[in-house]
């Protein structure tokens, strides 16, 4: 049964039209972290939450955003998207944020900007 | 210098053969590290965690030196279902997320 679950799994938008992608997780892990993979290129973080709290990584782009309701659910709003938002968006979980918590991965969105 | 950086790749492996991965990292107080496996166009699976000198798991085994600060990942026996890119993540220190390599493509072939 799939722990991490994201959705849509592939999403075409146009540029600069709003998206919001969606992860969601049956594991009850404190942690949810969002990364953004381009081809041939490490998995970048953007941001996390541990439980409500926020972390916002310093470079990431201010037309990303997030949003987490509840445990089981985060968004990753992209407000405005631009050509170069276009690659993988990796949803992760962890129960903790200690350095031996192992960061469990959804399937991912593809993400193409037209 | 880069917090994790991975040799380039791509490796093309004959089947059967034992291939070696580095993977460096520049910071001293980093205490976790994982070997995560990616196949093309599907998200990260964890391989294995390295927390002391080492770890093995069946063919493969994955080593910590902590003083040149590399961890490295063997495969033995190589089969067509190890092609895949690896990446290697390291966490910095304390309680920060992890950070990941670019990945070494492997590809075995017949």
């Amino acid at each position: 049964d799939a722990m991490v679950i994201q959705n849509p799994r592939y999403q075409v938008t146009q540029f600069g039209k709003p998206v919001t992608l969606s992860c969601s997780q049956t594991l009850n892990h404190n942690v949810m972290y969002w990364y953004q993979q381009k081809s041939s290129q490490a998995p970048k973080l953007l941001f996390h939450y541990y439980d409500k709290d926020f972390n916002n990584e310093a470079d990431t782009p201010d037309n990303f955003q997030s949003r987490r309701p509840n445990t089981s659910f985060c968004f990753l709003d992209i407000r405005s998207p631009g050509l170069g938002d276009a690659a993988m968006y990796l949803c992760a979980t962890s129960r903790g944020a200690g350095d031996r918590d192992t960061q469990y991965f959804g399937p991912g969105t593809r993400l193409t900007v037209l | 210098r880069k917090e994790v950086e991975q040799d380039p790749g791509p490796f093309n492996v004959p089947e059967g053969a034992t291939v070696a991965f580095n993977c460096t990292y520049s910071n001293s107080a980093s205490q976790s590290f994982f070997w995560y496996r990616q196949d093309c166009r599907k998200e990260p699976k964890l391989l294995m965690s390295v927390y002391s000198s080492g770890n093995e798991d069946g063919r493969f085994t994955a080593q910590l030196n902590r003083a040149s600060q590399y961890i490295s990942l063997l495969i033995r026996d190589s089969k067509l279902s190890d092609s895949a890119t690896y990446l290697c993540a390291v966490t910095p220190s304390g309680n920060t997320p992890l950070v990941f390599g670019k990945g070494t493509r492997l590809s075995v072939i017949a």
